[in-house]
């Protein structure tokens, strides 16, 4: 069964940094592409960052870029998203997601909340 | 990297049709054929119910189909079951290794 389990959400103050992990189990982690896509409780998906299988390719949206980073261990079958320089419109559950046909993702992970406050 | 636009809501009775447009632009829903269309519940993760523009995954409805013109991609949903309620968002490859979401339908079914 593919699995994806987002971990390392939680409380940090404007300008901190949080690096959020995906556990991923269930199929071959090395073949697939990731993402990382957000969303305010309430309000729309918000497309964050993705990855290629061996980190040549990545894209980061906008208003990311510089500041979080996306990786990915496969001998560890893991996705991170580096945040760096957290602001309070930051805050969100942030979900990984494979991408298992072009620009189709077809397994999510369940989320992980950040809140960036003081 | 704006939002692709969509409706804030679409509404039909049980039975009928309901089209959600998702406007871009030609840097991406006009430049790909990389649109896709997600289902999602309250609650819930995201569902990949349309992927290269008109494609479903294996276990998708065949009452669910996407089509595009210029700029524009479309959901339509026939024969509208309760189930079906849910808010729905469109994604576009928009070169580079981005992509945007669209900014979201709720779908009502009356």
């Amino acid at each position: 069964e593919v699995q994806l389990v987002e971990s390392g959400g939680g409380l940090v103050q404007p300008g901190g940094s949080l690096r959020l992990s995906c556990a991923a189990s269930g199929f071959t982690f090395s073949n697939y592409w990731m993402h990382w896509v957000r969303q305010v409780p309430g309000k729309g998906l918000v497309w964050v960052s993705r990855v290629n299988t061996d980190e040549s390719g990545i894209g980061h949206a906008d208003s990311v870029k510089g500041r979080f980073t996306i990786s990915r261990d496969n001998a560890k079958n893991t996705l991170y998203l580096q945040m760096n320089s957290l602001r309070a419109e930051d805050t969100a559950v942030y979900y990984c997601a494979r991408e298992a046909v072009p620009g189709g993702n077809d397994y999510w992970g369940q989320g992980t909340l950040v809140t960036v406050s003081s | 990297q704006s939002a692709l636009t969509q409706p804030p809501s679409a509404s039909g009775s049980p039975g009928q049709s309901v089209t959600i447009s998702c406007t871009g632009t030609s840097s991406d829903v006009g430049d790909y054929n990389y649109v896709s269309w997600y289902q999602q519940r309250p609650g819930k993760a995201p569902k990949l119910m349309i992927y290269e523009v008109s494609r479903r995954p294996s276990g998708v409805p065949d009452r669910f189909s996407g089509s595009k013109s210029g700029n524009t991609a479309s959901l339509t949903v026939s024969g509208l079951q309760a189930e079906d309620e849910a808010d729905y968002y469109c994604s576009s490859y928009a070169g580079s290794n981005n992509f945007v979401f669209g900014t979201g339908t709720k779908v009502t079914v009356l």
